[in-house]
């Protein structure tokens, strides 16, 4: 079947630490690969997205790259701010079922 | 920037009871969709809704569950008779017909608790 496996949270950083969000995701085809971000109150937001292997979605600092051959698209940031603490859903779409599977999310925490 | 509204955005209501959870999509948008996170578990699919009827719905989605698109602005959620295990929140979502395929927009979600 279909799913997506993300680290357990909840992550905590201190202000301009390196970011690494891991996630793996078994799918039957091809699908697109997704990072959303929830911000405290308010609704999933598209963060980045990739939809072929060897893709690099990037937004914000934020960078992805979509790896068929060990079947990750981990989120990274160089240098995270207060402002980035959310909680982060990785997330993949096969074409033609136009929905996602979502992992748990991570929640970051960056400290100042 | 358009907006996918929820409300409202938390909502207790007694095991038994009825719930309509109430979305307004992008006013151009034509494909609607309902996901729901229980507590520390993963985002899942409901249901999806095109031209006025389903196109697709999980396994979750069973009778006790409901959608409707009443007036051609709000697209809501029914749920006939809560049970404990519907706490969860839940997101409402849409896209348009054409264009990026995965531009899904979706609300800040209501968080409905049933006690």
């Amino acid at each position: 079947g279909n799913s997506v496996t993300q680290m357990e949270g909840p992550v905590t950083l201190s202000e301009e630490a390196f970011l690494t969000i891991n996630c793996t995701y078994t799918a039957t085809g091809y699908p697109s690969l997704f990072w959303y971000v929830q911000y405290p109150g308010e609704g999933l937001q598209l963060l980045l997205k990739a939809t072929k292997a060897d893709d690099k979605g990037s937004n914000k600092g934020f960078e992805a790259t979509y790896r068929k051959e060990t079947t990750s698209f981990h989120l990274e940031k160089g240098s995270v701010q207060v402002s980035d603490s959310a909680v982060y859903f990785c997330a993949l779409f096969l074409s033609g079922t136009y929905k996602y599977i979502f992992g748990t999310g991570t929640r970051l925490k960056v400290l100042a | 920037e358009p907006e996918v509204t929820q409300t409202p955005s938390h909502q207790v209501t007694q095991m038994g009871q009825e719930v309509i959870l109430r979305c307004v999509p992008i006013s151009n948008h034509l494909y609607f969709y309902w996901y729901r996170q229980i507590l520390g578990q993963k985002v899942e699919f409901l249901v999806s809704f095109y031209n006025n009827e389903i196109s697709e719905k999980s396994e979750i989605f069973d009778d006790q569950f409901s959608v409707e698109r009443p007036d051609g602005s709000n697209f809501t959620l029914k749920i006939r008779s809560t049970k404990l295990e519907d706490s969860a929140m839940y997101f409402c979502a849409s896209r348009p017909g054409t264009g990026d395929l995965y531009g899904y927009t979706f609300g800040s979600g209501t968080r409905l608790t049933v006690v």
